[in-house]
């Protein structure tokens, strides 16, 4: 098993671009979800789904898109990038129910000029 | 607005030294309170968890201190090691979010000197 696979690595946009950051996870989880790691605040969850076709807004939605076509995808679009979205992403999944372990990705660095 | 709060923001304690990390928060509904580690260029990952039902929960060197009535919990370390130099992240959940959805402290540098 990979477990939580995210693509790329590190990213370099400028500002009003648009890109699509990939988060693909093999355990057959119902619940992933996108953080933000930011110096001093923690992780901030950006989107989640707790299933297929199923996508809902967490803390700093603004500026991010998701969808969830499959058990499998779940990938984060940025529409137009900001400098303030300069950031490390992190994808995560969950069996969901009584079991909430969170198993995340190893995250992208995106930096935003 | 944080509704978990984390301190100290950093730590340094010599190896063999015990420290503590504590967290705050706010929700009454929280009903799940987990720790996670994380190295340096990794996700984060999970360390212990705990319900409010006990005081204490111990895994290894881990054990993790929880105080209902004054809504904190905490995060102690025994004989600390260097590989345990990470940054640590408390965090919580209600039944509502179970496994969907985390609400995380701000995160705790640890150096741990050899």
């Amino acid at each position: 098993n990979a477990g939580v696979t995210q693509t790329p690595k590190f990213q370099v946009l400028k500002t009003g671009q648009s890109m699509t950051l990939q988060c693909a996870q093999d355990m057959n989880h119902e619940y992933m979800s996108w953080y933000r790691q930011d110096p001093g605040m923690g992780l901030r969850l950006i989107h989640y789904s707790v299933g297929a076709g199923i996508t809902d807004q967490g803390e700093v939605p603004n500026g991010y898109n998701v969808s969830r076509s499959t058990t499998e995808d779940f990938p984060l679009r940025l529409l137009s990038a900001a400098p303030s979205q300069t950031s490390v992403y992190f994808c995560a999944s969950s069996e969901g129910g009584s079991n909430e372990k969170l198993f995340f990705g190893s995250g992208t660095q995106l930096s935003v000029l | 607005q944080q509704q978990v709060k984390q301190s100290p923001q950093s730590l340094i304690v010599q190896k063999g030294g015990i420290p503590i990390i504590n967290c705050a928060y706010e929700n009454t509904a929280f009903d799940y309170f987990p720790w996670y580690q994380q190295f340096p260029g990794k996700g984060p990952a999970l360390l212990i968890a705990i319900r409010p039902d006990v005081s204490e929960k111990k895994e290894g060197r881990f054990t993790i201190s929880f105080n209902k009535s004054a809504k904190q919990f905490s995060l102690h370390i025994m004989d600390s090691q260097p590989g345990d130099s990470a940054t640590y992240f408390c965090a919580a959940s209600s039944k509502e979010t179970s496994g969907s959805r985390l609400t995380f402290g701000e995160g705790t540098q640890l150096t741990v000197n050899p």
